[in-house]
């Protein structure tokens, strides 16, 4: 079974520049969650998709940053303008209701985007 | 979703049982406890998750106690490559939501 696949990998910017980074789920997988990790922390929630529409997006920086699930499989995130607070590595999850194989009700991660802000 | 609480950092010899402790004391009926871990520079990896019983599958044990307050993960002959932080998180069960992260358990295995 494919993983959760993300590009780029790394990514360098300037600040005040924008980014994006794509995210493609596993296969069969509605919800799509962006996390954001800051080093020396956990992962904590930007968005949380089911299908295309947004369920969670509270702790998202909506004046810089957004997110998309236009057709309910892959999504993008956004960041425009960058602050150099923004570095950090940006995870995208799937989430496994139990309809796809593997472990039911479990959440699976990409190997994240690592931006640096410079 | 209940908060839980785990020792910023363990070490353990190869070859030898890995006990990781978790302390989750205001835990609902209705929350799975879940453990994931992140080797250096990658993604969380899923490991293991419960209720109430005790859980095995290939990476590893579950022990929960039976007022569900704590839990122990056991790696059983843990190797270098097992050197991670371990992150222990309790949800809700059916519910698609989140994992509220903490700063989890760097675990260290020493050759």
């Amino acid at each position: 079974e494919a993983g959760v696949a993300q590009s780029p990998r790394y990514k360098i910017i300037e600040k005040r520049q924008s980014v994006a980074f794509w995210c493609n789920p596993i296969s069969g997988h509605a919800t799509l969650y962006w996390y954001q990790q800051i080093l020396g922390q956990g992962p904590k929630l930007l968005i949380q998709f089911q299908n295309n529409g947004v369920v969670d997006d509270s702790q998202l920086p909506k004046d810089r940053f957004s997110a998309e699930r236009l057709k309910g499989v892959d999504s993008t995130l956004k960041i425009q303008p960058a602050k150099l607070e923004d570095s950090a590595v940006y995870l995208c999850a799937s989430f496994n209701k139990g309809l796809a194989g593997g472990p039911v009700e479990t959440q699976y991660f990409g190997p994240g985007t690592r931006l640096l802000v410079l | 979703d209940a908060k839980t609480t785990q020792p910023p950092s363990m070490d353990c010899a190869e070859g030898r049982a890995a006990n990781l402790p978790c302390n989750h004391s205001t835990i609902s009926g209705n929350e799975y406890v879940y453990w994931y871990r992140q080797i250096h520079s990658q993604g969380p990896q899923y490991i293991i998750h419960g209720l109430k019983n005790n859980e095995t599958n290939e990476m590893a044990s579950l022990i929960i106690t039976e007022d569900r307050k704590s839990s122990t993960l056991i790696l059983p002959h843990a190797t270098l490559r097992d050197t991670a932080v371990y992150y222990c998180i309790v949800r809700v069960v059916g519910s698609a939501r989140q994992l509220t992260f903490g700063s989890g358990t760097q675990l260290t295995v020493l050759p």
